[in-house]
């Protein structure tokens, strides 16, 4: 059984701050990572995508991998109110589009202003 | 990004009727496409994966003949929900993938279905 795990939230964070959210995995084999963010009543948004262990940068996010610990992280700097969401960890076993991404239940953000 | 296009985004129907939605892909090729339920507050939960030309696969405890999925084409997939009743009232999303490699299988999604039956 896949598992991703997120604590489910709300996480709070003042405006201007660094938000940090957490996601685990059960599946070893698993090759890709990604971070959706999913605002109420829309569908989720790719915000990063990450494969190797290490960083990776994109603006005002981070995305971090450690496999060896099968774990993976997204930080978001400089927090906007406009960041309130949540945010969804997934993660695919394969390199292919054919199989499903397992998604966690998501961290609800707020960015207070 | 790759664009996926669902139809429509809102519908309303009565108990005992069927609703229809619609998965395009529109600058791309999908030969899988998959349909998720999300209900409020939870996460999305994949209901079925559809493959062009062939049977759709779906998950455990999701019925096979009260969710019809037709995947006729490589940028065309459907979600036929029969017979809906209030407890299928939910957010329905599709996505896709290019699926060609490494940095293409990131999933793409619709913009969401939000089915009401009353």
């Amino acid at each position: 059984q896949k598992e991703v795990e997120q604590n489910s939230g709300p996480l709070s964070v003042p405006e201007g701050a660094i938000a940090s959210l957490n996601c685990t995995y059960s599946d070893r084999g698993s090759q890709s990572f990604f971070w959706y963010r999913q605002y109420s009543g829309k569908s989720p948004e790719l915000i990063m995508f990450i494969y190797s262990n290490g960083d990776k940068e994109d603006g005002r996010f981070t995305a971090q991998l450690n496999k060896a610990s099968q774990y993976v992280s997204l930080l978001i700097r400089d927090s906007q109110p406009s960041d309130s969401a949540t945010y969804l960890c997934a993660v695919n076993t394969f390199y292919s589009g054919n199989t499903p991404l397992v998604f966690g239940k998501g961290t609800r953000l707020s960015v207070i202003a | 990004g790759a664009v996926v296009s669902q139809h429509p985004s809102r519908v309303i129907c009565k108990s005992g009727t069927s609703v229809k939605i619609e998965c395009r892909s529109l600058d791309f090729q999908a030969t899988t496409m998959f349909w998720y339920r999300q209900f409020p507050k939870q996460s999305l939960m994949l209901m079925a994966t559809s493959n062009e030309g062939s049977k759709a696969t779906y998950e455990q405890g999701v019925e096979k003949d009260k969710f019809l999925i037709n995947h006729a084409s490589l940028t065309l997939s459907t979600l036929t929900v029969t017979s809906a009743h209030p407890e299928d009232s939910s957010f329905y999303i599709c996505s896709a993938s290019t699926g060609r490699g490494l940095k293409d299988t990131e999933a793409f999604f619709g913009q969401g279905t939000r089915l009401t039956v009353v």
